[in-house]
Parts: C-alpha cells; structure tokens; sequence
C-alpha cells in the first residue's frame, strides 16, 4: 500500500537557519507532489507544487526538491521565523486524489 | 481567494443521532472532498465527489454518506453517529481545470465530539 514518511514527527530549529524537512514515499509514482502547512485547529494551506519532471521549485523562502529516482522530496525553509512555526504536511499525488502524511511539526525557536 | 466554509468549528453530538456536516465552497469548483483527520494518522479521505450528484467512496466510507445535490455544497451525514467518529472533519475543494497546481483548498473544519 501506499505509505508516506516525514523525517520526524517534529523538528526543532533556531531563528535564522534554513529548516529541512524531509517526505520520503513508496508503493507509489506520483506524478507531481504538494507541500501544504497546517496551523493548530486549522485547515492545511496550500504551499507549492513540484512536478515529475521538475528538480527543483522555489517561491519566497520556499524551496522544494523532488527526487523520483529516491523517491523523496526535501522542504528547506530559509531565514527561518518563528512564524514559521506549523506543521508541514507532504502530499504526493497522481490524479485529483491526495494522499496525505501526518506531518512535521516545525518549532522556529527566537 | 477561494473560500471553503463549513457550518460549524465544533459540535457535540449523542451516540446514535444523525449529524449533518455541510461544506459550501465559493469559487465554481468541481471538485469537493471529505477528510477526517486524527492524531498520528494524518488526513483519511471519507468521500470525494467529482460533480454534481456524484460521489465516490474514499478510504474510510464506513459509517458515512454524502449528498451533493447543488456544486457549490458537499454535506457530510453520519448516519448513526458513534464515539469512534469523533474527529476533526476538513472540507476541501479543488478546481479540475488546471490539475493540481493550485492545490486543495480546505476550510477551517469541525471539531466532532460524539458523547
């Protein structure tokens, strides 16, 4: 079946570094892969996506890297904020389903 | 922006009784789901709908049903509602045109509480 990881449960990082998350995927080929960020007692927002065939995607302090060959994508949030603080969930999908992660909850520390 | 609203941030509910969870969405879209999601297990998929009067069963359908009789409403029923639902229930729709790039969006859930 289908099965999605995130490096950790939760990820504790000082103001200012660049925080990496990491979503690893088997059982599947997705097609194009979706970070979202979820705030407590919230809805998911949608981040960016990153296609098959793309190496790399950026927006802001966003960067995302797709790795169909590992079968893993990277998060890196530079500059990081405590605003930044979330959880980050990892969606790989190949049609107009989603299949969601349980997250990382990201801690930016001041 | 795109806005996905659901009728209620909590709700307490008795075993046994039908609850209604309805989902109105602003933005034209084809697309509407239903997830619940639970602590470590992340966003499970109840039912999805495609269009109007379809609807198609997630991963977790037992217990549930839903009506989308207008594109703009997907509604959630519990029909006998039991203490294993309780969860927080996410709406989400997504635009079929241009695939997935911009992404589901979700509204603000609701809390169940099934006593």
């Amino acid at each position: 079946s289908q099965k999605i990881e995130q490096n950790s449960e939760a990820l504790n990082i000082q103001e200012g570094k660049t925080a990496t998350l990491t979503c690893n995927y088997t059982n599947y080929s997705p097609a194009y892969l979706q970070w979202y960020r979820q705030d407590p007692g919230r809805g998911p927002v949608f981040l960016l996506l990153i296609r098959e065939n793309e190496k790399e995607k950026r927006k802001e302090r966003l960067k995302v890297t797709f790795d169909t060959t590992l079968k893993q994508s990277l998060f890196h949030i530079t500059a990081s904020q405590p605003a930044d603080s979330a959880t980050y969930l990892c969606v790989p999908g190949s049609a107009r389903q989603l299949t969601f992660g349980s997250g990382t909850q990201l801690t930016v520390l001041p | 922006d795109v806005k996905v609203t659901q009728s209620s941030r909590y709700l307490v509910k008795r075993t046994g009784e039908k609850v209604f969870l309805e989902c109105v969405q602003d933005m034209d879209h084809e697309n509407m789901f239903w997830y619940r999601q639970d602590p470590g297990l992340g966003l499970r998929l109840i039912y999805f709908s495609y269009d109007v009067k379809m609807k198609e069963k997630g991963d977790i359908p037992e217990g549930y049903s839903v009506s989308r009789e207008k594109k703009e409403r997907f509604s959630l029923i519990l029909e006998s509602a039991s203490t294993n639902q309780t969860s927080m229930y996410l709406c989400a729709s997504s635009n079929s045109s241009g695939g997935p790039i911009y992404g589901y969006t979700f509204g603000s859930g609701t809390r169940l509480t099934v006593v």
